[in-house]
C-alpha cells in the first residue's frame, strides 16, 4: 500500500557534500513538491514540479535544485550541503489542482557535520 | 501573500474536547486542510472542508468555518492519548498548499 516513498529516512552528509534526496510516487500524480519541516518554522515549500521536466521555484529554494526526468520521481539536490540544510525533508505528490487527494512521504531527516 | 496562522501549543486532558484554531488570509482559497503529524512519521491528511461549507463532521473530528473572519477550527472530541501530535492548518492556493506552523496538541492523563 505504499504511495510515497522517499529514499532515507536518515542521512548524515558533511559540509560541502552533493546530496540527492529521492522521492517516488505510485499513483500517477502529476504534481510533486519538496517541504523542508524546522520546529517553528512548519512546512517552507522548496520546489514543486507539475510535469515531467517542469520545475517551479518555492518559497526558500535558495541553495537547492530539484530534478524531474520521470512522472514517478522528484529529486531534490543539495548542490553543496551546509549546517543550515539540517532538517526533516517531505516529499508529497497530488493529481493536478487536487490536495484532497495528497499524500506525503515518511520524511527525510538530514543532518550536516 | 498567503498566510496560515495557528497557535504552536495546546494541553487537553484525556476524554475532554480538543479545539484548535487557525486563521488564513486568501479568501480565494477553495478548500482547507488538517493535517495531522506523529512523532517521527510524515504528514496524514485528515480532514478537509470545501470552502462553501461551514461545518463538516466526521466521526469525533468537526470542522467549522467562518469564511467572512477567515478562521477555520478543528474539533476533536473525547480526545484519547492517540490523538497526541502536531496538527496543520492548510489551504490550497493555486496549485500550491500553504501550511501553518502547526499545533502540538499534549494529552494531560
Amino acid at each position: 500500500d505504499v504511495k510515497v516513498t522517499q529514499s532515507s529516512r536518515y542521512l548524515v552528509k558533511r559540509t560541502g557534500e552533493k546530496v540527492f534526496l529521492e522521492c517516488v510516487q505510485d499513483m500517477d500524480h502529476e504534481n510533486m513538491f519538496w517541504y523542508r519541516q524546522d520546529p517553528g518554522l512548519g512546512l517552507r515549500l522548496i520546489y514543486f514540479s507539475y510535469d515531467v521536466k517542469m520545475k517551479e521555484k518555492g518559497d526558500i529554494p535558495e541553495g537547492y535544485s530539484v530534478s524531474r526526468e520521470k512522472k514517478e520521481r522528484f529529486s531534490l539536490i543539495l548542490e553543496s550541503a551546509s549546517t543550515n540544510q539540517t532538517s526533516m525533508y517531505l516529499c508529497a505528490s497530488t493529481r493536478q489542482g487536487r490536495w484532497t487527494e495528497a499524500f506525503f512521504g515518511q520524511g527525510t531527516r538530514l543532518t550536516v557535520v | 501573500g498567503e498566510d496560515v496562522e495557528q497557535s504552536l501549543f495546546l494541553s487537553v486532558r484525556e476524554g475532554d474536547s480538543s479545539v484548535i484554531n487557525c486563521t488564513y488570509t486568501d479568501s480565494s482559497s477553495t478548500y482547507l486542510y488538517w493535517y495531522k503529524q506523529e512523532p517521527g512519521a510524515g504528514l496524514q491528511l485528515l480532514t478537509y472542508i470545501f470552502s462553501n461549507m461551514d461545518m463538516k463532521q466526521d466521526q469525533r473530528l468537526t470542522v467549522l468555518l467562518n469564511k467572512k473572519d477567515k478562521h477555520l477550527s478543528l474539533r476533536i472530541a473525547d480526545t484519547q492519548t492517540g490523538d497526541s501530535a502536531i496538527y496543520f492548518c492548510a489551504e490550497s492556493a493555486d496549485d500550491k498548499i500553504i501550511f501553518g506552523k502547526g499545533t502540538r496538541l499534549h494529552i494531560l492523563p
